[in-house]
């Protein structure tokens, strides 16, 4: 079984869309959870961690659902330049990170 | 804004030859990391290094590499006798002293023929 799961997309909205991706992680130890996004050949860029109260940072919201060991990202307005990979991650070690295997997002004009 | 980054950005070597990937992690980061990505898969852990030892590391991670802290800066890995699928993306990052965020180099493309 993966140890962080996400569906691979592709997920095509139009500017100004709201669009949700969704994450599942099987290791329960795991304690710490972040959003990444990639772009083509370059390197993760770390877009927000996840609290397990929720939390919010402008147009994206994060949340934890540690009972059914899920992660979500909402991002509100999509822009063009949202268009990207968005990685799933989870500590899994002392400070190993696991990743996805990424969530393509592509925004249209 | 600091930045992690690295050395070379893209290297070309033949099978079986030595490589060293060089970085320069955030000045005041104290634990560093080097992970790999092949082409089309996803991100994959190879090692944690802090207070000059290393920490944690997978299953990758076996006898062909080796990290170095050879500075105050640098921080290295090495790939001995390298192989064909040993061809990927090496991404360095590093992260503070009590934050497991990690902030990612912009990568060094390694191609073995």
């Amino acid at each position: 079984r993966k140890e962080v799961e996400q569906d691979p997309g592709p997920f095509n909205v139009p500017e100004g869309a709201t669009v949700a991706f969704n994450c599942t992680y099987s290791n329960s130890a795991s304690q710490s959870f972040f959003w990444y996004r990639q772009d083509c050949r370059k390197e993760p860029k770390l877009l927000m961690s996840v609290y397990s109260s929720g939390n919010e940072d402008g147009r994206f919201t994060a949340q934890l659902n540690r009972a059914s060991q899920y992660i979500s990202l909402l991002i509100r307005d999509s822009k063009l330049s949202d268009s990207a990979t968005y990685l799933c991650v989870a500590n899994t070690g002392r400070r190993a990170l696991t990743f996805g295997s990424g969530t393509r997002l592509q925004v249209q004009p | 804004e600091p930045e992690v980054t690295q050395t070379p950005s893209h290297q070309v070597t033949q099978m079986g030859q030595e490589v060293i990937l060089r970085c320069v992690p955030i000045s005041n980061h104290l634990y560093f990391y080097w992970y790999r990505q092949i082409l089309g898969q996803k991100v994959e852990f190879l090692v944690s290094f802090y207070n000059n030892e290393i920490s944690e590391k997978s299953e990758i991670f076996d006898d062909q590499f080796s990290v170095e802290r050879p500075d105050g800066s640098n921080f290295t890995l090495k790939i001995r006798s390298t192989k064909l699928e040993d061809s990927a993306m090496y991404f360095c990052a590093s992260s503070g002293r009590n934050s497991l965020e990690q902030y990612f180099g912009p990568g060094t493309r390694l191609t073995v023929t």
